[in-house]
């Protein structure tokens, strides 16, 4: 079954304390990104990668990083979470960027930084 | 910049109403627009989508008509059902300098009553 799969689903972390959300999908796609979803926000991009050892900023990418070592995953790392960083956050993949196909969604990771 | 504004929510309907949610758009270049769907726990999915103007989009008895002149995509069903209560997402995917990136609306939350 195609699918994007994130871990874990939810998590409550301190202020600092470093943590990584994993990313990963079985469909081969190039492009991968991830997004954070708020409140009258809707989702907005933090970071995206057009394939292996290439990433990029997205609109909100302050307080994150992401690696692309291995196409198929796709880690969204927070060094130091700040409780400003307490949201939903979605992986997405996609064939490639350049094609306007369908984007696949993970099931979300609910963080709250207390 | 590219941007997605949908109809201010929440919307709460009784089974078999008619639904519309708004959706208009600013784009450079010829975008192709989507409406995602997000049931409660779960991630976002693909509902429908457009990719030139004039073209409608359609699955599950909804409906969107790309509308260039109007920069529009309005989420139409005729009679809507208990299980269609979900958030919904108007997005699109313009060329230039996008990389990709799915720009989204603020989302609307459908209630529909029994």
């Amino acid at each position: 079954e195609a699918q994007v799969t994130q871990n874990p689903r939810y998590l409550i972390t301190v202020t600092g304390k470093k943590l990584t959300v994993t990313c990963s999908q079985n469909m081969n796609h190039e492009y991968m990104s991830w997004y954070r979803q708020d409140p009258g926000l809707g989702l907005r991009q933090i970071y995206y990668s057009m394939n292996v050892e290439v990433t990029d900023k997205g609109d909100v990418p302050e307080g994150y990083k992401v690696s692309r070592k291995e196409k198929r995953n796709f880690p969204l790392i927070l060094e130091s979470p700040s409780p400003n960083q307490t949201s939903l956050y979605f992986c997405a993949s996609r064939i490639d960027p350049l094609s306007n196909t369908e984007a696949f969604f993970g099931q979300g990771t609910r963080l709250t930084v207390v | 910049g590219n941007s997605v504004t949908q109809m201010e929510g929440p919307v709460t309907l009784s089974e078999e109403a008619f639904l519309t949610i708004n959706c208009t758009y600013t784009a450079t270049g010829y975008p192709s627009l989507f409406w995602y769907v997000q049931y409660p726990g779960e991630g976002l999915q693909l509902l429908l989508k457009a990719t030139k103007a004039d073209d409608k989009g359609s699955n599950k008895g909804f409906e969107a008509t790309y509308r260039k002149e109007t920069t529009s995509f309005h989420l139409e069903k005729g009679s809507v059902q208990v299980s269609d209560s979900a958030v919904y997402f108007c997005a699109l995917i313009a060329g230039g300098t996008s990389y990709g990136k799915l720009t989204f609306g603020q989302g609307t939350i459908l209630t529909v009553h029994p």
